[in-house]
């Protein structure tokens, strides 16, 4: 059982597509995060979003687009993304946005391939 | 911006022996070293961690050190099982109050595999 939940676990899409990944946590954590995971690189943090403002923009093309709308969800919008897009998508929230040091609480993942 | 390195990338042991893994970082104002396992098809998960104000931390069969003037840092896993078996990632951050959250730079990781 984990508090960070994200769906689907699992997504196909054509380059032309639009889609959406979705986060959601129950620990009450005021900070949440994209990460990509991609096979032999480190995990690349993507966005951050503390007490719901976006504070990190990791130089992510604009491909990828993230929504906060509150502090226990999490969006990931995707259009006209390239095969190179093709990754695992992991969500994370930390309880204290204002320390650097808390700890990260991650989900299962979105398992996302690029057709 | 701060770089992680970390050795090895795959790592067979027996099972009851020891493992180490070993990572560098660039950036000395760095002060918080995590480390996070990852099994097989689940989620990152926090084992361990260090901060700068201490040279080793211990839970059970699992110990982190680190070497600020060098700027590494290594875990240690002691008598290891096949559940050790797992991918280890290493992380990096400045900690403090910021506000911004928690940006860790990650390693590559080490696939571990604990043998029969």
């Amino acid at each position: 059982e984990t508090g960070v939940t994200q769906t689907p676990r699992h997504l196909v899409m054509g380059m032309t597509n639009k889609k959406s990944l979705k986060c959601e946590q129950h620990l009450g954590h005021n900070a949440m995060y994209w990460y990509k995971q991609s096979a032999k690189k480190p995990l690349e943090l993507m966005f951050v979003y503390s007490l719901e403002e976006r504070v990190e923009n990791n130089s992510v093309p604009s491909r990828f687009s993230p929504e906060c709308p509150n502090s226990s969800h999490l969006f990931l919008h995707l259009h006209t993304l390239q095969p190179e897009d093709s990754a695992l998508y992991l969500c994370a929230s930390s309880q204290d946005a204002r320390a650097s040091d808390s700890p990260l609480h991650f989900g299962n993942g979105t398992r996302l391939t690029v057709t | 911006g701060e770089n992680v390195e970390q050795h090895p990338s795959t790592l067979s042991v027996q099972e009851g022996d020891s493992a180490v893994i070993k990572c560098t970082y660039s950036d000395s104002a760095s002060n918080y070293f995590p480390w996070y396992k990852q099994e097989l098809g689940k989620r990152p998960q926090l084992i361990i961690d260090i901060r700068s104000n201490v040279g080793e931390k211990k839970d059970q069969r699992i110990a982190v050190t680190l070497n600020k003037t060098a700027k590494h840092f290594s875990l240690h896993i002691t008598e290891t099982q096949p559940e050790d078996s797992a991918v280890y990632f290493c992380a990096a951050s400045i900690a403090g109050v910021t506000g911004g959250g928690n940006k860790l730079t990650f390693g590559t990781g080490t696939q571990l595999k604990v043998e029969l």
